[in-house]
């Protein structure tokens, strides 16, 4: 079935240092949506994606939709601690009825 | 205020004891689903349904049973829950399946012993 892998895992920064995550999709995807879990929360929707090469800014978060829409980026300029949390992106194709998500980045900023 | 009610938040519970875990959502979307959340796997879709009387199995129904007999409510059954479902779940809703915002509920904490 469909899988969307995103890297890396962990990442740790310390406040003011930059954030990247990424995710890929071995087929094209219809569109693909990011969202944020804070620590002991439940996701919340950020953005969606849906066209190829698209790129949209939400203050210092910047995502991208590659060319070819397999994969896709969320990064994050000067972080601050109110940006902790754990990232995910979930892909949709159009052969399926459901959301594939990406296992998540967690955003760990070093005291 | 828009919502997805998940009740109960924890539960610590006996193999083989049924439980369910109710959801319901007051925005009048289509599609809700289950997810099912573990360490270092993300959320892995347990089923969903696109509207009501209409469910289907997502990447891991075993165990599991769902119903949608309403359409604001879908309820998550364990028949014989084992340890292996010990886990943090997730209601979530949708206007339709894509395209659309997926809004969740707050969560459901459950161990099994």
């Amino acid at each position: 079935g469909q899988q969307v892998m995103q890297i890396p895992q962990y990442q740790h920064v310390q406040e003011g240092e930059d954030f990247t995550t990424y995710c890929n999709s071995s087929t094209t995807l219809s569109n693909i949506q990011w969202y944020k879990q804070r620590p002991g929360g439940h996701p919340v929707f950020l953005i969606q994606l849906v066209k190829s090469g698209e790129v949209k800014k939400q203050k210092r978060l910047t995502f991208q939709f590659g060319e070819a829409k397999k994969n896709s980026s969320l990064h994050i300029t000067a972080t601050q601690t109110t940006d902790v949390g754990t990232y995910f992106c979930a892909g949709c194709w159009d052969s399926n009825y459901q959301l594939i998500w990406g296992a998540g980045t967690k955003l760990i900023i070093k005291p | 205020e828009a919502q997805v009610t998940q009740n109960p938040r924890y539960l610590i519970t006996v193999t083989g004891k049924k439980l369910t875990v109710t959801c319901s959502q007051n925005m009048n979307h289509e599609y809700m689903s289950w997810y099912r959340q573990d360490p270092g796997l993300g959320l892995r879709q347990i089923y969903y349904s696109m509207n009501v009387e209409v469910t289907d199995k997502g990447d891991v129904p075993e165990g599991y049973k769902v119903s949608r007999k309403e359409k604001r409510n879908f309820p998550l059954i364990l028949e014989s829950p084992s340890p292996n479902q010990t886990s943090l779940y997730f209601c979530a809703s949708s206007l339709w399946w894509r395209d659309t915002e997926a809004f969740f509920g707050q969560g459901t904490r459950l161990t099994v012993v």
